[in-house]
């Protein structure tokens, strides 16, 4: 069974409209990242957050809220969506930067187009 | 950026061919990652490389760290169609993986 789930998988939202991403994590892991990936891009850093109740901000934050009620849930909020948001957006998993690395875990991705 | 590239990079091969895909970074880095990005999935880890690590081997896969040009390399021995795949690098800074462009490998039968 997969170990990071995203919903929803697709979304058409409307300009100046809400939209909340979701992110469950089985893996039980402290740290939780947001990506969003553009055709022919690699990934860019959204939020992070290290534990329940934490959330930071990544990259390219402008646009974007981010909720970690649990240790298991991630959430990216656009509170007033703008077509430069259309992308595929990627939650990740990985466990605390012990020793030299680890390892992220991704979930499948939510393709998000706003019109 | 961390990297010199900025768009994704495009290679396509015949099926038995060896690959090599090169990725240069800017700032220190104790390890260099590489993952794979099967078409509509997320990104998955295939090896992972070290500072005192100048080669690691995994099956068909081989990757180089070379910390003094600050540049990695992974190698595909006889590509398989099932190698069709986008490949990226990343590097540790601040705990946070950076990531590369990436390359779009495609493998012709």
């Amino acid at each position: 069974e997969a170990a990071v789930t995203q919903s929803p998988r697709n979304k058409v939202a409307v300009t100046g409209g809400k939209v909340t991403l979701s992110c469950n994590q089985t893996n039980n892991h402290n740290n939780m990242y947001w990506y969003r990936q553009d055709t022919g891009h690699g990934l860019r850093l959204i939020h992070y957050s290290y534990g329940a109740g934490s959330t930071e901000k990544g990259d390219i934050p402008d646009g974007y809220k981010a909720s970690r009620p649990s240790q298991e849930n991630f959430s990216l909020i656009l509170e007033l969506a703008t077509p430069s948001q259309t992308s595929v957006y990627f939650c990740a998993s990985g466990g605390d930067w012990g020793g030299n690395s680890y390892e992220q875990y991704f979930g499948p991705g939510t393709r998000l187009t706003v019109l | 950026s961390q990297w010199g590239e900025e768009n994704l990079q495009a290679l396509s091969i015949q099926e038995g061919e060896d690959v090599t895909m090169n990725c240069s970074y800017k700032t220190y880095t104790t390890v260099v990652h590489w993952y794979r990005q099967d078409s509509g999935r997320g990104p998955a880890l295939i090896i992972l490389i070290r500072s005192n690590e100048r080669e690691k081997r995994s099956g068909r896969l081989r990757a180089t760290l070379d910390t003094s040009s600050q540049s990695s390399s992974l190698s595909i021995t006889a590509a398989q169609c099932e190698d069709t795949a986008v490949y990226f690098c990343a590097t540790d800074s601040n705990y946070q993986l950076i990531w590369g462009s990436g390359t779009k490998l495609i493998i012709k039968p």
